[in-house]
């Protein structure tokens, strides 16, 4: 079975544009989950979504915003792109709404430099 | 503010050695414990998790040790392989309320094992 898919894998914008994430979780999962990692830090909440309504938010400006769509795939989109927007930006899903014991599974990130 | 702390930033083992990270907590809400593996141009993937109400939960070479008391967990690798160099990430699951699911991670340690 695949994995969790992102894309693009790398995307490369400059300040003020607007940028759009593709996330397809594993097959069955109804949650997904974005994350944003800054270079040598850990993954930080951006959103979690499950069964198409947002479900939690991190502390992030209203520039980020996403959605999730009936087959459960997501996007995540980012408005007046800043320099320290520049990570790596992943996907989680699980099978139900993440909680204890429910393993979220990682994609490999989408890699965004802002210029 | 960081609610998971993770130490030590860097850590280099030689092959065979013992690789212990650490990792603290303050937030009394959080009610699992995962570690993640991320090797380069991957996401994190789970490694191993632990339940407050376990001390310690051994899966091959990889053991969670964990003192609810003093809110304190450590990942210990034994007889460690190069191939176990990765950046490792210790994480907390809060048990309910908004912030439901999410993960919060450590800094990460990037451990190297040569030969």
């Amino acid at each position: 079975d695949a994995g969790v898919t992102q894309s693009p894998t790398h995307l490369i914008k400059t300040r003020g544009q607007h940028v759009t994430l593709r996330c397809s979780p594993i097959s069955g999962h109804k949650s997904v989950s974005w994350y944003q990692q800054v270079l040598g830090q850990g993954p930080q909440f951006i959103f979690q979504y499950y069964e198409k309504e947002e479900r939690g938010r991190g502390n992030f400006p209203d520039r980020f915003s996403a959605r999730q769509f009936p087959n459960y795939s997501s996007e995540l989109n980012v408005n007046a792109l800043l320099l320290g927007d520049s990570a790596l930006y992943l996907c989680a899903s699980s099978v139900q709404l993440a909680a204890q014991g429910e393993t979220q599974y990682f994609g490999p990130g989408t890699r965004l430099l802002v210029l | 503010q960081q609610q998971v702390k993770q130490s030590p930033q860097s850590l280099i083992v030689q092959k065979g050695g013992i690789s212990i990270i650490n990792c603290a907590y303050e937030n009394t809400a959080f009610d699992y414990f995962p570690w993640y593996q991320q090797f380069p141009g991957k996401g994190p993937a789970l490694l191993i998790a632990i339940r407050p109400d376990v001390s310690e939960k051994k899966e091959g070479r990889f053991t969670i040790s964990f003192n609810k008391s003093a809110k304190q967990f450590s990942l210990h690798i034994m007889d460690s392989q190069p191939g176990d160099s990765a950046t490792y990430f210790c994480a907390a699951i809060p048990r309910g309320g908004s912030t439901l699911g999410r993960l919060y991670f450590g800094r990460g340690t990037q451990l190297t094992v040569w030969p």
